[in-house]
């Protein structure tokens, strides 16, 4: 039971333009969501997260969307560079329901080509 | 450095031995937990601690597995009796416990390899 989906495995974007990486939930109790950049062999790194009661969040290059009704947010960087190219994992946590989990989703390898 | 640590970084094991991962968290932060990530998926959540209580377990944490969090700072999660498929990487996580706020800085973790 995938609560957290990604269902692009892949992106491959030209540097200075826009990526946008996608992500759906089923968890009608998330309210907060996450998006972490992995390299490999290192730890996830925390992007960006957005609360609920938000429909945008917005830092830097990076800005996230939130569609309550669709349950479903997306990750916008733009201009992206070749350093933003990294797998990117989605999060939600329920965190009204008193449970600190994060539930992840599968990831989206993002490859941005000079 | 002030993050996240964890050791070792990496840990070959035969199977059917026990192993001990140590975890040590971001100063301030008092909640701790623990993530396994295997292959092609995103990390799963195995268990968290504020201070040091454990206040919430996964399914996907065996008997073979304990995690302790004894002065609440450090953590160790310790695997008893190795399988093939415990291989994967571990990650420790903390994060302060400020209400609907769930940021969780993430450690470099611990790969484990089973043979």
């Amino acid at each position: 039971d995938q609560q957290v989906k990604q269902n692009s495995p892949s992106l491959s974007v030209q540097e200075g333009r826009i990526s946008i990486l996608n992500c759906d939930y089923t968890n009608s109790m998330f309210d907060y969501f996450l998006w972490y950049k992995k390299y490999p062999a290192e730890g996830p790194t925390f992007l960006i997260s957005i609360s609920s009661i938000k429909d945008k969040n917005e830092d830097g290059r990076f800005t996230v969307f939130l569609n309550k009704s669709a349950k479903h947010l997306s990750l916008h960087i733009v201009p992206s560079q070749p350093g933003d190219s990294a797998v990117y994992f989605c999060a939600a946590s329920a965190t009204q329901g008193g449970s600190e989990k994060l539930v992840f989703g599968k990831g989206t390898k993002l490859t941005v080509n000079p | 450095d002030t993050g996240v640590s964890q050791d070792p970084r990496h840990k070959i094991t035969k199977r059917g031995q026990n192993v001990t991962f140590r975890c040590d968290p971001i100063s301030e932060h008092n909640r701790l937990y623990w993530y396994r990530q295997t292959l092609g998926q995103g990390p799963e959540f195995l268990t968290y601690f504020q201070n040091e209580a454990q206040l919430e377990k996964s399914r996907l944490l065996s008997d073979r597995f304990s995690a302790e969090r004894p002065k609440g700072s450090f953590s160790t999660l310790e695997i008893q009796r190795t399988e093939q498929g415990d291989s994967a990487m571990y990650l420790c996580a903390s994060s302060f416990s400020v209400p609907s706020y769930n940021e969780q800085f993430f450690g470099p973790g611990t790969r484990l390899t089973v043979l």
